[in-house]
C-alpha cells in the first residue's frame, strides 16, 4: 500500500531535549516537505528536498533540521525544542511536478 | 505573492443542507493548481480534489462538487445534503510551477471548520 509513515504520533517533551520526528515513504518520491500546522494559520511549510542530499528552508525553517540520506526517508530534527514549536507536524511526498501530496497521519508534538 | 483565502472559519449546518466552502487565491502565474482537502476530527489530511489552471470545468464528485472560476480567482467548493461524516476542517491550496527550488510547494488557506448538526 502507498503510504507515509511518521513516528511518533504523539510525542510531549521537555524544553531543549533533542527529538526526531521519522518521515519514511514507499512510492519512490524525490519530493518530500514537512509542514506545522496551527489554528488560524493553516499549514506552512518547514523545509523540503528535491531529492537525496537536497533540502531547502520552506517558510518556517527556524529552530528545525532536516536530512536526506536516503531518498525514501526525510526526518525533522528540533535540536533544542521550544514550547512554540507546539504543533501538528505532517509529512508529505510527491513526485516533482505538482502532483497530488501524500501526506503522513500527522504528529502532534507538545513541548512543555 | 502567493496566498490563499478561506474567509469562513466555522461553518455549522444541519444534516441534508446543502453548504458551500469559499476559497480564494491570489498568484502572479498562469499555470497553477488548486487542491481541497478534508482534514476529518482522527486529523489526517485526506486529498479531495486537484485542479489544473487551464481546466475550468466544474466538477462533480458524489454529493461534492467544485466550481473554478478564474476571473474572480476562486475555487469553491459545495456538499449537497451534507452529512454528520462531512464534519471537518477542510483547507484549500494553492501550488506552483517549478520555479527555482520552489517546485511542489502547497500555499494553504487557514481552513474552515464544517460543523453539520444531526
Amino acid at each position: 500500500e502507498a503510504q507515509v509513515t511518521q513516528n511518533p504520533r504523539y510525542l510531549i517533551t521537555v524544553t531543549g531535549k533533542k527529538l526526531t520526528v521519522t518521515c519514511s515513504q514507499n512510492m519512490n518520491h524525490e519530493y518530500m516537505s514537512w509542514y506545522r500546522q496551527d489554528p488560524g494559520l493553516g499549514l506552512r511549510q518547514i523545509y523540503y528536498s528535491m531529492n537525496v542530499e537536497v533540502t531547502d528552508k520552506g517558510d518556517v525553517p527556524e529552530g528545525y533540521k532536516v536530512s536526506r540520506k536516503e531518498k525514501r526517508n526525510f526526518p525533522l530534527i528540533l535540536e533544542s525544542p521550544s514550547p512554540n514549536q507546539t504543533s501538528l507536524y505532517f509529512c508529505a511526498s510527491s513526485f516533482v511536478g505538482n502532483t497530488e501530496a501524500f501526506f503522513g497521519q500527522g504528529t502532534r508534538l507538545t513541548v512543555v | 505573492a502567493q496566498k490563499v483565502t478561506q474567509a469562513q472559519t466555522e461553518i455549522s449546518v444541519v444534516e441534508k443542507e446543502d453548504v458551500t466552502l469559499d476559497c480564494v487565491y491570489e498568484t502572479r502565474d498562469t499555470t497553477y493548481y488548486l487542491f481541497w482537502y478534508k482534514q476529518p476530527p482522527s486529523g489526517e489530511l485526506v486529498f479531495l480534489i486537484r485542479r489544473n489552471s487551464f481546466d475550468e470545468q466544474n466538477e462533480i464528485s458524489g454529493r461534492y462538487s467544485w466550481n473554478f472560476q478564474k476571473s474572480t480567482s476562486s475555487f469553491n467548493f459545495t456538499i449537497t445534503a451534507s452529512q454528520v461524516v462531512d464534519s471537518a476542517v477542510y483547507f484549500c491550496a494553492l501550488s506552483e510551477p517549478p520555479r527555482g527550488g520552489a517546485t511542489n510547494k502547497l500555499i494553504f488557506g487557514t481552513g474552515t471548520l464544517l460543523a453539520v448538526q444531526p
